[in-house]
């Protein structure tokens, strides 16, 4: 069965630093895998998709990048900003294209 | 706009009582999912449907039922036999399958306590 599971759970910056939120999934055989970001109390909001044929995505200051044979993903955020405070999530889709299987979470702090 | 919407945003339940969360998408999609998220965990799997009058138990579906009779509606029901429903519910959609650029969408989600 898939886990994933992500490091560290709670990370709190000063503003303008860069940062990396880990991402582990036990199952290589992934067809996809997704970063969102969550505000408390609300939904979720997807960041960046990366297809398991590819090596990262980039969207603004995120990149995104996926070693699949190791079972990682990393979420790279350049030149953090308050705004940027959310939980952040990463989420794998296996191959057989049902489910979305998801880790717990990191919650970002930049402080001002 | 598109997208998925869920009712109601807070709603008390009393012990023994059932009662039924809302989740309707405008996307088109083929996928349904409903999740639990408990503070400062990640999010499980309670049901999901890749069809109009089918769906599965995910992880956790003891205590909650579902029903899929339109492809825009996917409402869950938590029973009087879930025992701890105070939780963040988040209903989901996406296209289903493999297919590339497959990603999923989610509600604002409903609060659910026990009064």
């Amino acid at each position: 069965k898939q886990e994933v599971t992500q490091i560290p759970a709670a990370l709190s910056v000063p503003e303008g630093e860069n940062l990396v939120l880990n991402c582990s999934f036990t199952d290589s055989a992934i067809y996809n895998l997704q970063w969102f970001r969550q505000d408390p109390g609300k939904g979720l909001t997807s960041l960046l998709l990366i297809q398991s044929s590819q090596r990262e995505q980039t969207s603004g200051r995120l990149n995104a990048s996926l070693d699949k044979s190791s079972g990682r993903s990393t979420l790279y955020i350049a030149a953090s900003q308050p705004g940027d405070s959310a939980t952040y999530l990463c989420a794998v889709k296996d191959n057989y294209g049902q489910n979305f299987v998801f880790g717990p979470g990191t919650r970002l702090s930049v402080l001002p | 706009d598109g997208g998925i919407t869920q009712s109601p945003k807070y709603l008390f339940r009393k012990e023994g009582q059932n009662v039924t969360l809302s989740c309707e998408q405008n996307l088109n999609h083929d996928a349904m999912y409903w999740y639990r998220q408990d503070p400062g965990q990640g999010l499980r799997l309670i049901y999901y449907s890749q069809i109009v009058n089918d769906f599965q138990k995910g992880d956790i579906a003891e205590g909650y039922s579902v029903s899929r009779e339109k492809k825009e509606s996917f409402p869950l029901t938590v029973t009087s036999a879930q025992k701890n429903p105070t939780a963040f519910y988040l209903c989901a959609s996406s296209i289903a399958g493999t297919i590339s650029g497959n990603t999923i969408y989610f509600g604002e989600g409903s609060w659910l306590t026990v009064v």
